[in-house]
């Protein structure tokens, strides 16, 4: 089945630095990734949808000069929190499908913590 | 606009018992309705996927229903066991682009 790697699997940072978090598709080219936020006991909620090549299509509600979004290649997408704080603290995952992908299930990373002090 | 409800959102059952978790969603325009596992700050696990024209899935002791028209899912899950407390995760996908709106999940607990 369809691996999706994600990296790293936890973050602590102060309050203003910036945190990069990559999601790799390690057995077929992912030509879209979602990255999806997730925050204590509440749902995953899509942030954004990346095609490779072009720029990403963000969700109402996400500041896209906050949360950076590269799909520069078919096997790797990198999400970056600029300037975090501490309510950006969530557990942050993303998901992968391919060129031929239709109505079929969805694989996901492992997810990544990140908190901001 | 799409939302997804699960009840209850916490479960505690002792092993063994068979239990149903529930899944409800307002708009019945739907590709598929994906069940997950998520296990405590880690990453989703697919457990069984039901696209639209489906009733039901099935794998081991899963059971996945769908009755689209009434908005609903059921996640059944028999003789339960200590590795079955995580939380599941519906979620279903209106466009059949992979974008999936979530419902907030059911905590189960499975107590030896």
């Amino acid at each position: 089945g369809a691996v999706v790697s994600q990296h790293p699997s936890r973050v602590i940072c102060k309050s203003g630095t910036s945190v990069k978090i990559e999601c790799r598709s390690l057995d077929f080219q992912a030509t879209t990734m979602f990255w999806y936020r997730q925050f204590p006991k509440q749902s995953l909620m899509l942030m954004a949808t990346s095609n490779e090549g072009s720029k990403a299509t963000y969700e109402q509600g996400v500041e896209k000069d906050k949360f950076l979004i590269n799909h520069a290649s078919l096997t790797l997408s990198t999400l970056t929190v600029t300037s975090a704080h501490p309510e950006d603290s969530s557990f942050y995952i993303c998901s992968a499908i391919g060129r031929e992908w239709s109505n079929e299930k969805l694989f996901f990373g492992s997810g990544t913590q990140l908190s901001v002090l | 606009k799409q939302e997804v409800t699960q009840i209850p959102a916490a479960l505690s059952v002792p092993e063994g018992e068979n239990l149903v978790l529930n899944c409800s969603f307002t708009d019945s325009a739907i590709y598929n309705l994906q069940w997950f596992r998520q296990d405590p700050g880690k990453g989703l696990t697919s457990l069984l996927l039901i696209q639209s024209s489906q009733r039901e899935q099935t794998s081991g002791r899963l059971n996945a229903s769908l009755d689209k028209s009434s908005g609903r899912s059921t996640l059944y899950i028999a003789a339960s066991q200590p590795g079955d407390s995580a939380t599941y995760l519906c979620a279903v996908d209106g466009s059949n682009t992979g974008k999936l709106i979530f419902g907030q999940g059911t905590t189960l607990q499975v107590k030896p």
